[in-house]
């Protein structure tokens, strides 16, 4: 099974909207990171926000905040008043276990979100 | 301060032949990973290193892969017998405190290897 699940291979957003990214994930352990990257045209991974499984309340940095939904095993990136420098890949990831023991992040397979002008 | 930088950003090479890819990570950063990126896909782990040697190297592919990291610092991913399969965006990260939870990982622009 997939760990981790981005259903929106493409995005189209019109400039200053607010944008809804998917990710649902899969795991049995009870300790667990999950981090958001974007992936501009140029190649780099810049990473945007970091949620835990035992963080009580969601994440936000800035324009970027994580709708985490427990639950339904749910971390969804809102990006708030969006900027055509958001059009990128944007990658979901996870990490499973004891954070000393455990370090590899898992990643989705991406959404390639547009903004329009 | 400078980011993580790899070396060389492109690599052609054919079939059949040996490849080293290196990373230069982020001054005093502990933790270094090697990830792979094909095309349309999200980056797979290939390796980490925490300190000299490696941790958890469950996602190298088979024993054609190889990665070392002699000083704790620079790394250096070698890749022997190359194969077509193996073309792809070699990415390396570092992060500087592996006990934190959030420990995000600071990529570099990775190697575009292709093998004709």
């Amino acid at each position: 099974a997939q760990k981790i699940t981005q259903t929106q291979p493409g995005m189209f957003v019109q400039e200053k909207e607010a944008v809804t990214l998917d990710c649902t994930y899969d795991t049995s352990d009870p300790s667990y990171g999950l981090f958001w990257y974007k992936q501009p045209s140029s190649g780099e991974m810049i990473f945007l926000i970091y949620q835990g499984s035992y963080d009580q309340q969601n994440a936000t940095e800035g324009r970027y905040s994580l709708n985490f939904q427990k639950a339904r095993k749910s971390a969804n990136l809102v990006i708030s008043a969006s900027q055509l420098g958001d059009s990128a890949m944007y990658f979901c990831a996870m990490r499973e276990g004891e954070v000393q023991g455990a370090q590899k992040l898992v990643f989705g397979q991406g959404t390639r979100l547009t903004i329009n002008p | 301060g400078a980011g993580v930088s790899q070396t060389p950003s492109n690599k052609v090479t054919e079939k059949g032949k040996y490849v080293e890819l290196r990373c230069d990570p982020i001054s005093g950063h502990t933790a270094l990973y090697w990830y792979r990126q094909s095309l349309g896909q999200g980056p797979e782990f290939l390796i980490y290193f925490q300190g000299t040697g490696a941790a958890d190297d469950s996602g190298l592919p088979n024993d054609r892969f190889f990665a070392v990291r002699p000083e704790g610092s620079v790394s250096t991913l070698k890749i022997q017998r190359t194969e077509r399969g193996d073309s792809a965006v070699y990415l390396c990260a570092s992060s500087s405190d592996p006990t934190r939870a959030r420990n995000e990982q600071f990529f570099g622009p990775g190697t575009r290897l292709t093998v004709l």
